[in-house]
C-alpha cells in the first residue's frame, strides 16, 4: 500500500535569493533554540542559536530571529546556494530539559 | 575535526535478531544522546546520559530497548528482540555543559532496517 509520512513543509527558491524559514515554538519558558541543517543521508549539523534574552543573532550567511511574543524562530540564509538544500530543523530548551525538535522546512534550491 | 562516530552505518537483520548500535562521542563531551528518525514521527529523544549517568529514557520501549555507557567514548543502544517496526534511523548526538545549554553534535546514524 502507499505510505504515508511527514508532510514537510517545502521552501523552493531561486539561487542566489535570500531564504527565510520559519518556526513556530511550543513552549514559551523555552530559552534556548537551535537552527540544524539535514542533508540527505547526514545527521542534523549544527547551524546557530540563540538565548532568549537576544532576539538577532548572525553568523556566516545566516541570521535567526527570536520573536517571543508570538513564539516564533526564523532562520534567514543569504545568497542562497545549492548546497543550502537540505531540511532545516528548529528545536528549542527550556532549562535542563533536553532539547525538542520541529518537524522540519524542506528547502529546496532552484539553479 | 572532532565528529562523533557511529557504529555501523547500516544494518538489515530479521525480525527476533539482537542489533547493537555503537557511538563514539566527542571527547570531552559529557552528554550522550540517542534519537531514532522515521517518516512517520520525524526525530525522536529516546535516551541521555550525562557522566555516564541516565538521566532520561522514558523514550525508549522499555521491554526491548537498553541504552548504556560502559564507558566515557562508548554509549550502545541495544534492541532485543528486533522487529520490523523498529526500522528507522538512530542517531547519536554529544554534548558538554552542566546546564541543558550544550549544543548537540550528531552522528552519521545508523540506518536500521528489520525484515
Amino acid at each position: 500500500g502507499e505510505s504515508v509520512g511527514l508532510h514537510l513543509p517545502t521552501l523552493s527558491v531561486q539561487e542566489g535569493d535570500n531564504s527565510i524559514i520559519n518556526c513556530a515554538y511550543s513552549n514559551s519558558a523555552s530559552d534556548y533554540f537551535i537552527w540544524y541543517k539535514q542533508e540527505s543521508g547526514k545527521g542534523p549539523q549544527f547551524i546557530i542559536d540563540i538565548r532568549s534574552n537576544m532576539d538577532k543573532r548572525q553568523g556566516q550567511r545566516v541570521t535567526v530571529l527570536l520573536n517571543k511574543t508570538v513564539k516564533h524562530l526564523s532562520l534567514q540564509i543569504a545568497a542562497t546556494q545549492p548546497g543550502d538544500s537540505a531540511v532545516y530543523f528548529c528545536a528549542e530548551r527550556f532549562g535542563n530539559t533536553p532539547l525538542v525538535f520541529g518537524k522540519g522546512t524542506r528547502l529546496s534550491v532552484i539553479a | 575535526d572532532a565528529r562523533v562516530t557511529q557504529t555501523p552505518r547500516d544494518k538489515v537483520t530479521e525480525m527476533g535478531q539482537e542489533v547493537t548500535m555503537r557511538c563514539q562521542p566527542i571527547l570531552g563531551h559529557n552528554t550522550v544522546f540517542w534519537y531514532r528518525q522515521t517518516m512517520m514521527q520525524g526525530l525522536e529523544l529516546l535516551a541521555y546520559f550525562r557522566n555516564r549517568a541516565p538521566l532520561d529514557d522514558s523514550g525508549m520501549p522499555k521491554d526491548r530497548f537498553s541504552a548504556e555507557m560502559p564507558d566515557a567514548t562508548l554509549a550502545t543502544l541495544k534492541i532485543q528482540p528486533s522487529e520490523p517496526r523498529d526500522s528507522a534511523v538512530y542517531f547519536c548526538a554529544s554534548g558538554w555543559g552542566t546546564g541543558g545549554r550544550e549544543t548537540q553534535y550528531f552522528g552519521p546514524g545508523t540506518r536500521l532496517l528489520v525484515l
